[in-house]
């Protein structure tokens, strides 16, 4: 099982602000950076937001990330319907062999 | 333009092998760390393999190590990674995704990714 947690699911209507968690530990976001995906309905996952809070080129504005301690977040303003989807936050997890660790995705659906 | 491409997906019986390339243009394979990541079906991501761009450093997950080997071919531009010993929990569409710049060692993110190829295990 992951040991990025994130809530199931997220929910807002257009236009509304919503914010996504990522609950880690010491190893992972406590040390290293952490990156968001982005996986719309039937497509293949996408960067959104890496290095804690850097926007590839492309990427709207009204995303953004942010990283404290062990727990990141991620913020959607000015929520739009082709936001809807699926959103990972992921890291490096410096424990035993080391490996790329994966949240355990949110859901967000625009009401 | 950046592509990704995969390929050699299929169904295969419980114990068997699999290869699975990935097609790469747009960029040099050699200054670039590579990755799989795979999705079961109705499941989230998991990452599974990687592979430095200067040093062909590799890194397994514990849920693949000794049964899959990334591999690369800078000639051919391609990624490959050999599966055996394949389980049914091995079923899941599988990435290919090329890493940043400044990787070198370990996975940092994944700034594009192709669309996947779909490995069933079933006797």
């Amino acid at each position: 099982q992951s040991v990025l947690t994130q809530p199931p699911s997220a929910s807002g209507t257009p236009g509304q602000r919503v914010t996504i968690s990522c609950s880690g530990s010491r190893s992972n976001i406590g040390s290293n950076s952490v990156n968001w995906y982005q996986q719309l309905p039937g497509t293949a996952p996408t960067l959104l937001i890496y290095t804690n809070n850097q926007r590839p080129s492309g990427v709207p504005d009204r995303f953004s990330g942010s990283k404290s301690g062990t727990s990141a977040s991620l913020a959607i303003s000015g929520l739009q319907s082709e936001d809807e989807g699926d959103y990972y936050c992921a890291a490096w997890d410096d424990s035993l062999n080391g490996r790329y660790v994966f949240g355990t995705g949110t859901k967000v659906t625009v009401l | 333009e950046v592509q990704l491409v995969e390929s050699g997906g299929g169904l295969v019986q419980p114990g068997g092998s699999l290869r699975l390339s990935c097609a790469t243009s747009g960029f040099r394979l050699g200054n670039y760390a590579m990755n799989w990541v795979r999705q079961a079906p109705g499941r989230g991501l998991e990452w599974i393999s990687y592979i430095s761009g200067t040093t062909s450093v590799t890194k397994y997950a514990d849920s693949v190590r000794g049964r899959f080997t990334i591999s690369r071919d800078t000639a051919k531009n391609s990624v490959f990674l050999q599966m055996n010993s394949l389980e049914a929990g091995d079923t899941a569409l599988y990435y290919c995704a090329r890493d940043s710049l400044i990787s070198t060692s370990s996975p940092y993110y994944f700034d594009h990714w192709g669309q996947g190829t779909l490995v069933t295990v079933s006797s």
